[in-house]
């Protein structure tokens, strides 16, 4: 089944503890993104990587990090969490960056 | 830059009752328009898309939607819901000059509740 998976599904972390969510892809995409959800704010973009070794800053990359090595894989890296960065996260992927956007389920992360 | 306005943070709706959800727009040059879905505990879905030629466009599940340039509007619409149509839906604008994902501006959502 063609989908995009995300892990973990929740996370529960306190702050300063470098974490890594998960994403991969078994759609061969060339694009791949990362989104925040937070409520009355819709998503906003993180990084997004246009193919392997090419990432780029989003609208919000500020505490983050990702790093784009294989075509299939874009973990998004969390140095040093802040409270702040408590929201429901989603990795998105697509063929190319013009094709619609293939969605995981989402990560919920609470940082204490 | 683009913006992206969905006026309606939420919508309640009689099951087999029609439903609007309203999006306008801003933007300096031509743009593409899409609608995605949120349904719950999910990711998001593409619902539909407009890039050019007929104004009305048809999308998964009945929905439709119309792109009115003069009102700068992307108005989702559906004659006739359901219990499985509560999700939350996702305006959403790209450049079409420019037009690639990173690029993409979503609204902040209309979260639509079908009342049994």
């Amino acid at each position: 089944e063609a989908q995009v998976t995300q892990n973990p599904r929740y996370l529960i972390t306190v702050t300063g503890k470098k974490l890594t969510v998960t994403c991969s892809q078994n759609m061969n995409h060339e694009y791949m993104s990362w989104y925040r959800q937070d409520p009355g704010l819709g998503l906003r973009q993180i990084y997004y990587s246009m193919n392997v070794e090419v990432t780029d800053k989003g609208d919000v990359p500020e505490g983050y990090k990702v790093s784009r090595k294989e075509k299939r894989n874009f973990p998004l890296i969390l140095e040093s969490p802040s409270p702040n960065q408590t929201s429901l996260y989603f990795c998105a992927s697509s063929p190319s960056g013009s094709s619609p956007l293939h969605f995981g389920n989402g990560t919920r992360l609470t940082v204490t | 830059a683009q913006s992206v306005t969905q006026l309606d943070s939420q919508v309640p709706v009689f099951e087999e009752a029609p439903v609007e959800l309203r999006c306008n727009y801003s933007s300096s040059v031509s743009v593409y328009l899409f609608w995605y879905v949120q349904y719950p505990n999910q990711g998001l879905q593409l619902l539909l898309k407009y890039l050019s030629g007929s104004t009305l466009v048809k999308g998964i599940n009945g929905f439709e939607a119309e792109f009115n340039k003069s009102q700068t509007s992307f108005h989702l619409r559906k004659p006739s819901v359901h219990i499985s149509d509560t999700a939350e839906y996702f305006c959403a604008v790209s450049d079409s000059a420019n037009f690639g994902n990173e690029k993409l501006t979503f609204g902040t959502g209309t979260r639509l509740t079908i009342i049994p």
